[in-house]
């Protein structure tokens, strides 16, 4: 079936530090992929998303690129900021159904 | 401003009691979506609709209804039938195609809270 994997959090780190968050998928067909972000008591924005093998999504200093050899959408970011502090979902879409599949996200706390 | 609004931020429900949750949404998509959120376990799918007087059951749509009489508007029902209610809801909705990389926009969300 369809499914999708995020590494587990809480990921904490120091202001300016790089930001690796991982997310594999397994998927029937050709998925697009997004990258949301959820801060606390708020619903999800759209961060970035790939619709094709390797594309790369960027967004406020984000990037993730679309990797089909390791099914893999891997998000990143040179130099976190405290206010990046959120939880952070990865998703596909099966191109041509209406479902979505979420990651369980993943926590990101930046200090100062 | 476009966007999904939902309504009320917080639910607190007897047992025992129905109570619904509304999502309106101004952006002219076609079709909307109905997710739980709990801590540690994502997003999943309660019930989406493709157009209006049409819906599908999600993953997880035992204990839920849903009615889509309008574009706009779907509501979600939380049944005394549910025995675990308190959780996270998050209303979605997206343009009515299926093309890669169709994007879905969220509501703030309403909590729900079992006294």
């Amino acid at each position: 079936g369809n499914s999708v994997t995020q590494m587990e959090g809480p990921v904490t780190l120091s202001e300016e530090a790089f930001l690796t968050i991982n997310c594999t998928y397994t998927a029937t067909g050709y998925p697009s992929l997004f990258w949301y972000v959820q801060y606390p008591g708020e619903g999800l924005q759209l961060l970035l998303k790939a619709t094709k093998a390797d594309d790369k999504g960027s967004n406020k200093g984000f990037e993730a690129t679309y990797r089909k050899e390791t099914t893999s959408f891997h998000l990143e970011k040179g130099s976190v900021q405290v206010s990046d502090s959120a939880v952070y979902f990865c998703a596909l879409m099966i191109s041509g159904t209406y479902k979505y599949i979420f990651g369980t996200g993943t926590r990101l706390k930046v200090l100062a | 401003d476009g966007g999904i609004t939902q309504s009320p931020k917080y639910l607190f429900r007897k047992e025992g009691q129905n109570v619904t949750l509304s999502c309106e949404q101004n952006l002219n998509h076609d079709a909307m979506y109905w997710y739980r959120q709990d801590p540690g376990q994502g997003l999943r799918l309660i019930y989406y609709s493709q157009i209006v007087n049409d819906f599908q059951k999600g993953d997880i749509a035992e204990g839920y209804s849903v009615s889509r009489e309008k574009k706009e508007s779907f509501p979600l029902t939380v049944t005394s039938a549910q025995k675990n209610p308190t959780a996270f809801y998050l209303c979605a909705s997206k343009t009515s195609g299926i093309a890669s990389g169709e994007t879905q926009y969220f509501g703030p969300g309403t909590r729900l809270l079992v006294l």
